[in-house]
């Protein structure tokens, strides 16, 4: 069964700090991995999407990456701001799941101004 | 552009009544569509996946129903609440047959008294 964790659960950083945020996932054998961001009592926004063939994926300030056979993935947030502030979670389709995603249990992200 | 719209936004019931939740998604044909739970502090879990009108696949056996009556059309139901049924309810869509990249809706808000 795939199991996807996510650490740290909670992340304070100042305004304009780098940050890195992880995910681990025990199957390796993925289709694809995907990062979202979600506001408090809102739904989920999609920021990346990394095929299991990719090594990372770049959008605005946000980069993820991924290592397959390590199983794991980075989201990396570049001089991070208060709007940044949410919880960010990730999810790993398995090859051969059909249209199931594991979800992780996020990273609860607040920046400071 | 294709939106997804996921209604009521809260809601609050009393145990022993019946819930109706709706989705719709417009700009696409023949999506995929999800039913997802949120608990409190808890990842999100998938109830339902569908892949074509009148094709429920469930994921965990439980106190709700999903139907698709309509290609763009998703409803989640009950016939009785429980207390256990409380969470943040969010509606999803995919393409089918792509990278299966998963697209949210604003989410509902349940609440079960």
């Amino acid at each position: 069964k795939q199991e996807v964790t996510q650490i740290p659960a909670a992340l304070s950083v100042p305004e304009g700090e780098n940050l890195v945020l992880n995910c681990s996932f025990t199957d390796s054998a993925i289709y694809n991995l995907q990062w979202f961001r979600q506001d408090p009592g809102k739904g989920l926004t999609s920021l990346l999407l990394i095929q299991s063939s990719q090594r990372e994926q770049t959008s605005g300030r946000l980069n993820a990456s991924l290592d397959k056979s390590s199983g794991r993935s980075t989201l990396y947030i570049a001089a991070s701001q208060p709007g940044d502030s949410a919880t960010y979670l990730c999810a790993v389709r398995k090859e051969t799941s059909g249209s199931r995603l594991t979800f992780g249990e996020g990273t609860q992200l607040t920046v400071n101004p | 552009s294709q939106t997804i719209h996921q209604w009521p936004a809260t809601l609050v019931q009393p145990v022993g009544s019946p819930l109706s939740l709706e989705c719709t998604v417009e700009g696409t044909s023949n999506p995929n569509l999800y039913w997802y739970r949120q608990a409190a502090g808890r990842g999100l879990q998938l109830l339902f996946y569908s892949v074509g009108i009148g094709q429920i696949s469930s994921e965990v056996p439980q106190n709700l129903s999903a139907s698709r009556p309509q290609d763009r059309q998703f409803i989640l139901s009950s016939k009785k609440l429980l207390l256990s049924d409380s969470g943040f309810y969010l509606c999803a869509w995919s393409v089918r047959g792509g990278k299966e990249k998963l697209f949210f809706g604003s989410g509902t808000q349940l609440s079960v008294l």
